[in-house]
């Protein structure tokens, strides 16, 4: 298996609401990421998880709480948004060693009402 | 500053020419640099990967090239298909942070019949 999977592809909320995007792969990789991307524009990164444990915040707001609760899986909870939230949000993985290639995942569209 | 400039902007070219498209980066030390694919609303795809020692990586219709002393990089795409027309960005991975990479704004392409 050489790819990474997200779900859902879309997901509209209103900004009360609680959502949660999922990331999975099976490539044996232990480091995942979380990248949000608006439209014409490059892919944002907002955390990396490295063996599990959270190695990189970019100072994202905490409206967006990231969970990794084992090797394969990466979870992205979701309250409290804002419409200008709304993106396509990427999960991406790696090997975890250094200069590893990053394999990105088809991406959840969300949008905030 | 660490940055990752792409030209043009935009490019529309008939199905079977070729093209080239540009890349200039200030990152520093310089680790690696990737060409990605990407289709509207879906996740980047890796074209290829090329390190310092590395002049030119092909992938199928894909042809790369890296100058690492004037930091430029291209990719051409030979005999053009309506399936290339996506977004191409260039990513450079510098040595002091492996897992944050720094990514152009992208050249959208668009193939037409």
């Amino acid at each position: 298996d050489t790819e990474v999977t997200q779900t859902p592809k879309h997901l509209v909320m209103g900004m009360t609401n609680k959502k949660s995007l999922k990331c999975e792969q099976h490539m044996g990789h232990r480091a995942m990421y979380w990248y949000k991307q608006k439209a014409k524009k490059p892919p944002e990164l907002m955390f990396v998880y490295s063996y599990e444990k959270l190695s990189i915040n970019e100072s994202v707001p905490s409206r967006f709480s990231p969970e990794c609760p084992n090797s394969s899986l990466l979870n992205l909870h979701l309250h409290a948004l804002q419409p200008e939230d709304s993106a396509l949000y990427l999960c991406a993985s790696s090997g975890g060693q250094g200069f590893d290639e990053q394999f990105f995942g088809p991406g959840t569209r969300l949008t905030v009402l | 500053k660490n940055q990752v400039e792409q030209s043009p902007q935009s490019l529309i070219i008939l199905e079977g020419k070729n093209c080239t498209l540009q890349c200039n980066y200030t990152v520093s030390p310089f680790s690696n640099l990737r060409w990605y694919k990407q289709d509207t609303g879906r996740g980047p795809v890796s074209l290829t990967i090329m390190t310092f020692s590395e002049n030119t990586k092909s992938n199928g219709r894909y042809t790369a090239t890296l100058d690492a002393d004037t930091k430029q990089s291209s990719l051409h795409i030979t005999a053009s298909q309506l399936s290339d027309s996506a977004s191409y960005i260039c990513v450079v991975s510098a040595l002091w942070g492996a897992q944050k990479l720094v990514f152009g704004q992208g050249t959208r392409l668009t193939i037409n019949p």
